[in-house]
């Protein structure tokens, strides 16, 4: 069974532009979580979604959006890129919304210039 | 706001040893997770414990909740060179499935 695959796995921006995050989830997962990672910390929860319902939302600037689609895969959209935009963006996902774990895909490594 | 702290943060220990990993939370929860994470790699989900005095193990390692002293241990037995990662452990607000992940301890285990 494919995991959680996420699109694309590098690219690089340059301070100012827009950005689309891709995932879909585990066959008949319909949460969806994503998640930023720094290099050298824990990943910081962005949002989460089920049900293509938004379940909560981290600390994070408006510049960050996301929805879930009837197929239950994902996008996260940021906008208006900064330095410290800079990091690993995952996506999991779950059967029922996390209780019993998420299961990460293997991440997009965003560099902004 | 939940806190979650890991110590140590980093840990070097030869091949063959014991050691413990904890991870203290802040305020009340009853489900912890434990991820590893391999250098440039996503993250693995290794635990996942749902209630107090839960006890997990597989193979060398074994993980155990305490919510009433918000702690979790990850145990390591005989570490071996292939346990060398980051692990971390992530605990979920309650009522949600908010994961707040903890700082990571970075192992390195030597042959």
């Amino acid at each position: 069974d494919a995991g959680v695959t996420q699109s694309p796995t590098h690219l690089i921006k340059t301070r100012g532009q827009q950005v689309t995050l891709r995932c879909s989830p585990i066959s008949g997962h319909k949460s969806v979580s994503w998640y930023q990672q720094v290099l050298g910390q824990g990943p910081q929860f962005i949002f989460q979604y089920y049900e293509k319902e938004e379940r909560g939302r981290g600390n994070f600037p408006d510049r960050f959006s996301a929805r879930q689609f009837p197929n239950y895969s994902s996008e996260l959209n940021v906008n208006a890129l900064l330095l410290g935009d800079s990091a690993l963006y995952l996506c999991a996902s779950s059967l029922d919304g996390g209780n019993y774990g998420y299961t990460f895909g293997s991440g997009t490594r965003l560099t902004v210039v | 706001e939940l806190k979650v702290e890991q110590n140590p943060l980093f840990l070097s220990m030869q091949e063959g040893k014991n050691y413990t990993i904890y991870c203290n939370y802040s305020t009340t929860s009853d489900r912890l997770y434990w991820y590893r994470q391999d250098p440039g790699k996503s993250l693995e989900s290794l635990f996942v414990l749902l209630s107090n005095g839960a006890v997990k193990q597989e193979g060398r390692l074994m993980a155990s909740l305490d919510t009433k002293a918000r702690l979790s241990t990850l145990h390591i037995t005989a570490a071996v060179h292939d346990l060398s990662a980051t692990y971390f452990c992530a605990v979920a607000y309650s009522g949600t499935y908010k994961y707040i992940f903890g700082t990571g301890t970075r192992l390195k285990v030597l042959a």
